[in-house]
């Protein structure tokens, strides 16, 4: 089965500092992968996705993640940290070419300080 | 931009009670699913739906629940006796097919007392 972990449950970064959420996955075979954020009581947003096309994926709000298949990882980075981009962010896993299930893992809380 | 839509946005009810949990899906989408979130924890699948039957269900998905698309528009998730480890956000999601990214509703609460 395929599974996703998200080293750190909270990161705390400075305004204007670098962001780096982890993610690895772990499939017998590269699956899709997917970010979605979510501010507090609210839904799901799509961040950005990998689909077997280029390993360097943007997503919206400056955000991108890295697809490292030798490192079956696939980390989530921004350059500057916003306020507004504090909220929980959630790495997902699906079979490649398939709409089966998203796999969640269990979230990473960004804050983000002045 | 297209949404999924849920309805309602909040629902308490009493412990034994059926409740029905409401999703619009965006009607170019095909597969459907139920997740839930149960508060600080993480997004758990319960059931995808596919061509008006199920294609794949979790062990939370047990015979309490149940799902339809009744008129080919609303996706509903119904919970026949409500428990109170039942009370979560649930979240409807949609997908076109399987190179796109799921799109989700904005949940409904649902709180059990």
């Amino acid at each position: 089965a395929q599974s996703v972990t998200q080293l750190g449950s909270h990161v705390s970064v400075s305004e204007g500092a670098l962001v780096l959420l982890r993610c690895n996955y772990s499939s017998s075979v590269p699956p899709y992968l997917f970010w979605y954020v979510q501010y507090p009581n609210q839904g799901l947003q799509l961040l950005l996705k990998y689909t077997s096309a280029a390993t360097l994926v943007k997503g919206i709000n400056g955000f991108e993640a890295e697809f490292k298949k030798s490192e079956t990882s696939f980390h989530l980075t921004k350059p500057s940290a916003h306020m507004s981009d504090a909220a929980e962010y959630f790495c997902a896993v699906k079979p490649t070419g398939t709409a089966s299930k998203l796999t969640f893992g269990t979230g990473t809380r960004l804050q983000v300080t002045l | 931009e297209p949404e999924v839509t849920q309805t309602p946005s909040h629902q308490v009810t009493q412990m034994g009670q059926e409740v029905i949990l409401r999703c619009v899906p965006i009607s170019n989408h095909l597969y459907f699913y139920w997740y839930r979130q149960i508060l600080g924890q993480k997004v758990e699948f319960l059931v995808s739906f596919y061509n008006n039957e199920i294609s794949e269900k979790s062990e939370i998905f047990d015979d309490q629940f149940s799902v339809e698309r009744p008129d080919g528009s609303n996706f509903t998730l119904k919970i026949r006796s409500t428990k109170l480890e039942d009370s979560a956000m649930y979240f409807c999601a949609g997908t076109p097919g399987h190179d796109y990214g799921y799109t989700f509703g904005s949940g409904t609460r649902l709180t059990v007392v």
